[in-house]
């Protein structure tokens, strides 16, 4: 079945280090994205892409980077990691044409 | 610009009804609703789009008012299972797969 992996699902860092979250999707949807969830303040897009080498920030881009070199895959790195950035990140993939969303497990990042 | 659901939280007891709205100021294209159990990801419910009907789910249903720019979402006969997050996902343009969502509501059903 085809599926959507998010990698680590548990990461503590230190402040300053640079920190990557891997998203992988086997659904070959061209759409893919990184929210991140805090507490009230429900899910914020971070990156999106449409398509391999596509990418554009979303309402809350500061100090994250994404890269899309295949369909599958698109990694979320945070360059010089804050407190700030604790969180709980999603990805998630979608088809065409503005479908249902596929959402990952998530990962937790703990900043410290 | 995110946008506004209402109520933030509300608690049922097994087999009452309840609606979750949400709120734009802009115009919308498409509505999506979404739950999420505590500790797991969100899972799709439905999608509304503009000049669409009124979608259904089992026991939830939900309708999109294109004027008020507003969603609505219909649990009826709420089962434990009901329980979690709901968020709705908001679109602004037609093909856009981008959507920004509501800050959620939290519903608990009680037996």
């Amino acid at each position: 079945d085809a599926e959507i992996t998010q990698s680590p699902r548990h990461k503590i860092t230190e402040t300053g280090r640079q920190v990557t979250l891997a998203c992988h999707q086997t659904w070959n949807h061209n759409n893919m994205f990184w929210y991140r969830q805090d507490l009230g303040h429900g899910l914020r897009l971070i990156h999106y892409s449409y398509g391999v080498q596509d990418t554009n920030k979303g309402e809350v881009s500061d100090g994250y980077s994404v890269s899309r070199s295949n369909t599958e895959d698109l990694p979320l790195t945070l360059e010089s990691a804050a407190s700030s950035q604790t969180s709980v990140y999603f990805c998630a993939s979608s088809p065409p044409h503005g479908g249902e969303q596929y959402f990952g497990p998530g990962t937790r990042l703990t900043v410290t | 610009q995110q946008p506004v659901q209402s109520p933030q939280a509300v608690i049922l007891r097994e087999g009452e009804d309840a609606v979750i709205n949400c709120s734009s100021s802009k115009a919308l294209y498409s509505v999506h609703w979404y739950r999420q159990k505590h500790g797991e990801a969100p899972v799709f419910l439905m999608i509304l789009l503009k000049g669409g009907e009124q979608k259904g789910h089992e026991k939830i249903s939900a309708s999109f008012n294109e004027k008020k720019q507003q969603s609505s979402l219909y649990l009826t006969a709420s089962q434990l299972s009901y329980s979690g997050t709901y968020f709705c996902g908001t679109a602004t343009q037609g093909g856009s797969e981008k959507l920004v969502f509501g800050k959620g509501t939290k519903l608990t059903v009680n037996p």
